[in-house]
């Protein structure tokens, strides 16, 4: 069984760009999570999306953002970029269940200049 | 609000020593709860989760954990660490009536020295 998939694994941006970080969750879950790890401040919930909806967001500014498509995949779109968002942003699926767990990707390390 | 509190940032043993990782959570609610490992320059792996079952839960790769509710620990052990044990552990609770997202700790480095 295929596992969570991140694309790309690193991306170089500078600042005030747009970045575009994708994922592919295991095949038959339905919910995707997004989470940033940033050196010092550990692991941060983002976003939850599940049957395509955004279900919850955690404390990040509204230019973070994203989207879940039909087949399940999920886009984090991250704009105007700034240094302090360098980061490994690690994409995990589950079943919609909530005692279901999540299943973590490899992680997009995205490097703003 | 739920938090975990994973004490001690680097944990050392010598290889065939036990491995003890200390987890305490808060929460409002019976939680559940979920050790991951993190190899350098790759994601989370699942160890072992607890949601509301068996009090002593057995993982992947010989750890277990135990869930205690009057300590409000979920600590993690494993009898006899190998070299390979060595990387970084996260405790995780997320609330079962909740929004499903994870809130870990600040993570636990093992260290193993042969």
């Amino acid at each position: 069984e295929a596992g969570v998939t991140q694309s790309p694994t690193h991306l170089i941006k500078t600042r005030g760009q747009q970045a575009t970080l994708r994922c592919s969750p295991i095949s038959g879950h339905t919910s995707v999570y997004w989470y940033q790890q940033a050196l010092g401040l550990g692991l941060q919930f983002l976003l939850w999306y599940d049957e395509g909806e955004e279900r919850n967001r955690g404390n990040f500014p509204p230019r973070f953002s994203g989207r879940q498509f039909p087949n399940y995949s999920s886009e984090l779109n991250v704009n105007a970029l700034e240094l302090e968002d360098s980061a490994l942003y690690l994409c995990a699926s589950s079943l919609s269940n909530s005692n279901q767990p999540q299943h973590f990707g490899d992680g997009t390390r995205l490097s703003i200049l | 609000a739920q938090s975990v509190t994973q004490l001690g940032s680097h944990v050392s043993v010598s290889e065939g020593a036990l491995v003890l990782l200390r987890c305490n959570y808060s929460s409002s609610v019976p939680p559940y709860l979920f050790w991951y490992v993190q190899y350098p320059n790759q994601g989370l792996q699942l160890l072992l989760k607890y949601t509301s079952a068996a009090t002593l839960v057995k993982g992947i790769n010989g750890f277990e954990a135990e869930f205690k509710k009057s300590e409000t620990s979920f600590h993690l052990t494993k009898p006899s660490a190998h070299m390979s044990d060595a990387a970084e552990y996260f405790c995780a609770v997320s609330d079962p009536t909740g929004f499903q997202k994870l809130v870990f700790g600040t993570g636990t480095r093992l260290l193993v020295s042969p």
